[in-house]
């Protein structure tokens, strides 16, 4: 399986600010993804990070409050922009390797304030 | 688009007992079933996972059935210990396209 890390593990932020997750895989992988999940909640899947292109939204995401960068096959980052406390969530970043089977990170928990 | 339903949402056991969690998916495209658990501050980890082409998958003491007809999967943890408390959720997928069950909180009491 992969060894997945994400930067911050958690952070506490002020409402209008702007914060970058980072995702970490320690081998080239074909997708990755970003999922957020609300307290409580189950995984809702934000976007495919797609290397040297643009991300791929899902419904009721944009590019201007979730910007995707994937500059590798082993990295992205995803940025939470002007941030209110409906942002408070879990953002995990996964990865498949092959045929579908997909990973996950650890997690970043933002709490806004 | 597909529709994963899993229940039941909570579920609480003595140790030793069994416990199955069942979900049903809605797009007949779907060919892959993974099973995550997720512990408190943890990412979810995959425990299991199933493809269309088999009915059942057994790994020591969790196995999932899949019945395609009726479109429904069930994860079954036998033996159960304290450890095995988290939050359970089921995956539908067809072509990287994974769709989530709502999750079912298990508790083991010993």
């Amino acid at each position: 399986s992969a060894v997945i890390s994400q930067k911050p593990s958690r952070d506490i932020c002020q409402r209008g600010t702007s914060l970058t997750i980072q995702c970490q895989v320690d081998s080239q992988v074909t997708m990755m993804f970003w999922y957020r999940q609300q307290p409580g909640q189950s995984l809702t899947l934000i976007a495919t990070a797609n290397q040297g292109s643009e991300a791929t939204y899902e419904s009721g995401f944009v590019i201007d409050k979730f910007p995707i960068s994937r500059p590798n096959l082993t990295f992205s980052t995803l940025t939470v922009s002007n941030m209110s406390p409906e942002d408070s969530s879990i953002y995990l970043c996964s990865v498949v390797y092959s045929q579908e089977t997909q990973y996950f990170g650890p997690g970043t928990r933002l709490l806004v304030l | 688009g597909e529709n994963v339903e899993q229940h039941p949402s909570t579920l609480s056991v003595q140790e030793g007992d069994s416990a199955v969690i069942k979900c049903t998916y809605s797009d007949s495209a779907s060919n892959y079933f993974p099973w995550y658990k997720q512990e408190l501050g943890k990412g979810p980890q995959l425990i299991i996972d199933i493809r269309s082409n088999v009915g059942e998958k057994k790994d020591q003491r969790i196995a999932v059935t899949l019945n395609k007809t009726a479109k429904h999967f069930s994860l079954h943890i036998t033996e159960t210990q304290p450890e095995d408390s988290a939050v359970y959720f089921c995956a539908a997928s067809d072509r990287n396209d994974m769709r989530f069950g709502a999750g079912t909180r298990l508790t083991v009491k010993p």
